[in-house]
């Protein structure tokens, strides 16, 4: 089974209707993070949490938000999708030395 | 944030051939990632280094913390060794992704 999940692994969405994308994590991790990835860019942060209490904006946490249910929980929410949210997002988690794990991503399209 | 650039941005191999990924960073950071994804959009972790050098079967990894730079070496290429090949580098528990550079292994 994989370390970290995602779901769902695809999903279309019309503009301003909410969504909320899921991650798990079996590693024993208490650091996880949100991550966006645009065709032809590396992967920017959008929030990090480094345990149930504690989340952190990342590089471009506007019009996302998140919540940490668990230490194996980490989800991420659109409260009004907008087209240019349209991306591939990835979940991960970490140990405390940040090697870190990426889930399979969920593609994202909004309409 | 740290700047992180990849170079190439693009390289075209022939099956067998021999590759070196190069990664510049702008500060000193914690620690580097080097990962691979894949086709499909899969993310492998290859190496992490935040110094020194590393192996793993056909590929290698070196980090010059202080030169701030690392290089990834591919040997014996392979067609599935084609995707995007990314570093990642943190700095005070943030990271910072280069933008890739995309590999095509030809057969």
């Amino acid at each position: 089974d994989a370390d970290v999940t995602q779901t769902p692994r695809n999903r279309i969405t019309k503009t301003g209707k909410r969504i909320m994308l899921e991650c798990s994590q079996t590693k024993g991790h208490d650091r996880m993070y949100w991550y966006r990835q645009d065709p032809g860019l590396g992967l920017r942060l959008i929030y990090y949490s480094f345990d149930v209490k504690d989340i952190n904006k990342g590089e471009i946490s506007d019009g996302y938000s998140v919540s940490r249910q668990a230490q194996a929980k980490f989800s991420l929410s659109l409260e009004s999708a907008i087209p240019n949210q349209t991306a591939l997002y990835f979940c991960a988690s970490s140990d405390r030395y940040n090697e870190q794990f990426f889930g399979p991503g969920t593609r994202l399209t909004v309409l | 944030g740290i700047q992180v650039e990849q170079s190439p941005p693009d390289l075209i191999l022939q099956e067998g051939a021999n590759s070196t990924l190069r990664c510049n960073f702008s500060d000193s950071v914690n620690n580097l990632q080097w990962f691979h994804q894949n086709p499909w959009g899969q993310l492998i972790n290859l190496f992490y280094i935040p110094s020194g050098t590393k192996q793993n079967g056909r590929l290698s990894a070196t980090t010059v913390a202080t030169e701030r730079y690392s290089l990834l070496y591919i040997s014996s290429s392979q067609t599935t060794d084609s995707g995007v090949y990314f570093c990642a580098v943190s700095f005070f528990n943030k990271f910072y992704f280069g933008s890739g550079t995309k590999l095509n292994v030809k057969p």
